[in-house]
């Protein structure tokens, strides 16, 4: 079966750096996708990464292993308006989105 | 403004009545898509269109219907709605099915079965 794994819960404090880890094992690989979805509202696309390696996007970098299955999303200098679910996704084999169930991040002052 | 519309933003329905939710995208976009989430689930893909005319199940397609007449318009039909089908229903598109493009979100319609 195809299976994306995600911490479901992380805690951080404003102005410093967390890391959001994503395993998968899926049919086939076509990509890797970040999401940002705040409470009550759509996701919002973040990041995408098909080559291992660091993308860096201002605050926000991804990073991806294939061998390794694994991915990190990285937030640094943290704002409270980050407070939201980071949702991390594949692309597998048939070019769909397998979706992780998401990481809630609270980030407290 | 450019973007991808729901309707209605929220529903509560009685069990067995059958329900359209309707979904507009104004970006010209080929692939839709309506996924449901539900809470400490991913999103789960309901049923898909790489271009207008043709339709294809996803994860979930059991209980609902699709249609793609044209490019704009992706409504999603449940016959005979079951509790079970009670949910956050997303509807999403992107310029090409098969290439690096990223998914862009719909407001989402929250639906109650009872």
């Amino acid at each position: 079966g195809q299976n994306i794994d995600q911490p479901t819960e992380m805690t951080a404090t404003e102005g410093a750096i967390v890391q959001i880890n994503c395993t998968y094992q899926t049919s086939g690989f076509n990509g890797l996708f970040w999401y940002q979805q705040h409470a009550g509202e759509a996701p919002t696309f973040l990041s995408y990464n098909v080559l291992d390696g660091l993308e860096e996007k201002g605050r926000f970098s991804s990073f991806l292993s294939r061998s390794k299955g694994y991915s990190y999303l990285l937030l640094k200098e943290l704002q409270m308006k980050d407070s939201a679910s980071y949702l991390c996704a594949v692309r597998d084999s048939n070019y769909q989105l397998i979706w992780g169930a998401g990481t809630k991040l609270i980030i407290k002052p | 403004i450019a973007g991808i519309t729901q309707a209605p933003t929220s529903q509560i329905l009685a069990a067995g009545r059958r329900m359209t939710l309707r979904c507009t995208q104004d970006m010209r976009h080929n692939a839709m898509y309506w996924y449901r989430q539900d809470l400490g689930l991913g999103l789960r893909l309901i049923h898909y269109s790489n271009t207008a005319g043709t339709t294809g199940k996803g994860e979930v397609p059991d209980g609902y219907s699709v249609s793609r007449a044209n490019t704009d318009d992706f409504p999603l039909t449940l016959a005979s709605a079951v509790p079970s089908q009670t949910s956050v229903y997303f509807c999403a598109s992107s310029e090409l099915a098969g290439d690096y493009n990223e998914q862009f979100f719909g407001p989402g319609t929250r639906l109650t079965v009872l």
